[in-house]
């Protein structure tokens, strides 16, 4: 069955240092998404992307963020000058379509550690 | 706004007792619901969804707009059961686009022999 990869498991890095997190969505899915986990709280939406567009963001995704898909295959998140309060854990999703029933599958996650 | 609470961070039941994990909403709009699990060093995934009024791996749960709640269900808990279970939540949207999901604070389900 085919499933959503993500790029590093674990990632730690310096304050202030650039980061790219890497997904690679399932094949036929046109709707991608990122979410991240604080230790010991919420799952929480950070940014849609379809079409080669973000579709929405929360407030969590400001000027440090971005995402991209450079290609047929991946897409990244990137944040150009980590924070402390950066550090969670990413989770890359894609879905075939965008409807509000539609099932979201997710990656395994980037563990990332800001120090 | 669009808010979702699952009151129970923890929960721990015997193995063959019934299992019932919380969860209430907040949305305007007509909700679309979710159970997403995370079984030990492994993904979330989706578990079952309002919409489908499917059982998977004897779970159950009734959307009930008029107390705003989705709770899971499940008659004879088995060991197997013990996870980490999310309650989302995705609103309709009025143009095309990628659906964000709302997720709960999550309930750590335990099954004890």
């Amino acid at each position: 069955e085919p499933e959503v990869t993500q790029t590093p498991s674990h990632q730690v890095t310096q304050m202030g240092q650039e980061v790219i997190l890497r997904c690679v969505p399932i094949s036929n899915h046109l709707y991608f998404y990122w979410y991240r986990q604080i230790l010991g709280q919420k799952v929480e939406f950070l940014v849609s992307f379809y079409n080669n567009e973000i579709s929405e963001k929360s407030e969590i995704f400001d000027d440090q963020f971005s995402v991209e898909r450079p290609d047929g295959s991946n897409f990244t998140l990137k944040i150009r000058s980590t924070k402390l309060e950066d550090s969670a854990m990413y989770f890359c999703a894609s879905s075939e379509e965008g409807r509000p029933s539609e099932t979201q599958y997710f990656g395994p996650g980037t563990r990332l550690l800001v120090l | 706004a669009q808010r979702v609470t699952q009151p129970e961070k923890l929960l721990s039941v015997f193995k063959g007792a019934p299992v019932e994990l919380k969860c209430n909403y907040s949305y305007s709009g007509s909700p679309e619901l979710f159970w997403y699990v995370q079984y030990s060093r492994q993904r979330l995934q989706l578990l079952l969804r309002h919409i489908s009024r499917e059982s998977i791996k004897g779970f159950t749960a009734d959307l009930n707009k008029g107390e705003t709640s989705f709770h899971l269900k499940k008659p004879f808990a088995q060991e197997e059961d013990s996870a980490m279970y999310y309650c989302a939540l995705s609103g309709r949207r009025a143009y095309q686009g990628a659906q964000k999901l709302v997720f709960g604070q999550g309930t750590r389900l335990t099954i004890n022999p």
